[in-house]
């Protein structure tokens, strides 16, 4: 079974620097999804990025990029230029295409808080 | 594009209570997701509708958990009774098929069973 781990219950970061939060997954499939969410103190779950693991280039969003290892199955998620509204939690998730029910299946998040 | 949107945004019951959640998933969206998220903890999928067909429902607690998407639009998830370990986030979630890769989410419903 697949599995989803982040090993950082907490970040901190400082205004206007980068920290980057990690995450592993265990897979035996050779295609699949990798997200990351941000959950806002709102609870409203919004994506923030997301790779194909086909795709060996890794995803960028603006300030949010990715550090894609598929051999060590990492997934880190560097976010640059930290901002006050990045604070909060942040979780990985892994989806195979080829599931049956497609089912999501989520790490345990990592709150990340930004200092002024 | 109006989000998924849930109802209501909080509740607090009594131990052996019933309580139901309600959910509106985006126009268009074939499926339906309900998600149990513990604090501390990451969402975990409870059950999963295309139209208003049941997809998975492994990890739905059946003694005490139903759900329905009757018309294949909203949704909505009942428990009954509750426990204390019920106590959660509730969050719904729906992409537009089931290989969508992408999922949108609600504001979820807190749950707090004394």
């Amino acid at each position: 079974a697949q599995t989803v781990t982040q090993s950082q219950p907490e970040m901190s970061v400082q205004e206007a620097e980068t920290v980057t939060l990690s995450c592993t997954y265990d897979t035996s499939e050779s295609d699949y999804y990798l997200f990351w969410y941000k959950q806002p103190p709102s609870r409203q779950m919004i994506l923030v990025i997301r790779q194909e693991a086909y795709k060996q280039q890794n995803a960028t969003e603006n300030r949010f990029s990715v550090n894609f290892q598929k051999a060590a199955k990492s997934f880190s998620l560097k976010i640059s230029d930290s901002q006050l509204g990045d604070a909060a939690m942040y979780f990985c998730a892994y989806r195979s295409p080829y599931s049956g029910t497609y089912k999501y299946i989520f790490g345990t998040g990592t709150r990340l808080k930004v200092l002024a | 594009e109006a989000g998924v949107a849930q109802s209501p945004r909080y509740k607090i019951i009594e131990k052996r209570q019933s309580v139901a959640f309600w959910c509106n998933p985006i126009s268009g969206h074939a499926t339906l997701y309900w998600y149990q998220q513990i604090l501390g903890q990451g969402p975990k999928l409870l059950i999963q509708f295309q139209n208003n067909g049941v997809v998975d429902d492994s990890q739905l607690p059946k003694d005490r958990f139903s759900a329905e998407r009757l018309k294949g639009v909203d949704s909505t998830l009942k428990i009954q009774p509750a426990k204390l370990e019920d106590s959660a986030v509730y969050l719904c979630a729906s992409s537009l098929d089931r290989t969508s890769p992408e999922q949108f989410f609600g504001p979820g419903t807190r749950l707090t069973v004394l």
